[in-house]
């Protein structure tokens, strides 16, 4: 049982590229989000998914597409890297019948956006 | 929107309490805290229901106090493992049932 399993675990990106981050989870866990970590801003809600074909936004979603195809894998797009976007990224599952309970988070995936 | 954490920072000696407020301007729903390591992922800690109940993990419990929107972590007599940075997440009434916010966090720090 591996869990939540993203990568890579470190990516350096140039201004104006593209990219995925993957994350998948092998609990069978409806629920999975994303989350970006900064430093004094906590963990913000990226985008998230409810299960295989619906996904909705978060609290920061500009920038960033997602695609929920099938129930183990939930990838992250950055279309367009900018600096801003340089952060911690973690993807997290959850079992759900009624909205997201423990969450379990990957390991994290540190991105720099030179 | 983000609920508001507070103290952003404390800091204990072994045995001592503290108490961390998580606080949210609209109605909430639930009340998820979680503990993060320097450098590892977020550990789900306990998940409050909004009907006031208590839960408590080890010698770590919680309140939740929907009429006040609410809630608080407290830290009894506080272990060197209790170290690292305490979120809470909220989910409101009114929002997406999937959608769950963390506040900034708090850091704890606990010396021997």
């Amino acid at each position: 049982n591996a869990g939540v399993t993203q990568t890579p675990k470190f990516q350096v990106l140039k201004t104006g590229q593209s990219m995925t981050l993957q994350c998948a989870q092998d609990m069978n866990h409806e629920y999975m989000s994303w989350y970006r970590q900064d430093p004094g801003m906590g963990l913000r809600l990226i985008h998230y998914s409810v299960g295989a074909g619906i996904t909705d936004q978060g609290e920061v979603p500009n920038g960033y597409n997602v695609s929920r195809s099938t129930t183990e894998d939930f990838p992250l797009r950055l279309l367009s890297a900018a600096p801003s976007q340089t952060s911690v990224y973690f993807c997290a599952s959850s079992y759900s019948s009624a909205g997201p309970g423990e969450l379990f988070f990957g390991e994290g995936s540190r991105l720099t956006v030179l | 929107q983000q609920p508001v954490q507070s103290p952003q920072a404390v800091i204990l000696r072994e045995g001592e309490d503290a108490v961390i407020n998580c606080s949210s301007s609209k109605a909430l729903y639930s009340v998820h805290w979680y503990r993060q390591k320097h450098g590892e992922a977020p550990v789900f800690l306990m998940i409050l229901l909004k009907g006031g109940e208590q839960k408590g993990h080890e010698k770590i419990s919680a309140s939740f106090n929907e009429k006040k929107q609410q809630s608080s972590l407290y830290l009894t007599a506080s272990q060197l493992s209790y170290s690292g940075t305490y979120f809470c997440g909220t989910r409101m009434t009114t929002d997406s049932w999937g959608k769950l916010q963390f506040g900034a966090g708090t850091q704890v720090v606990v010396t021997p």
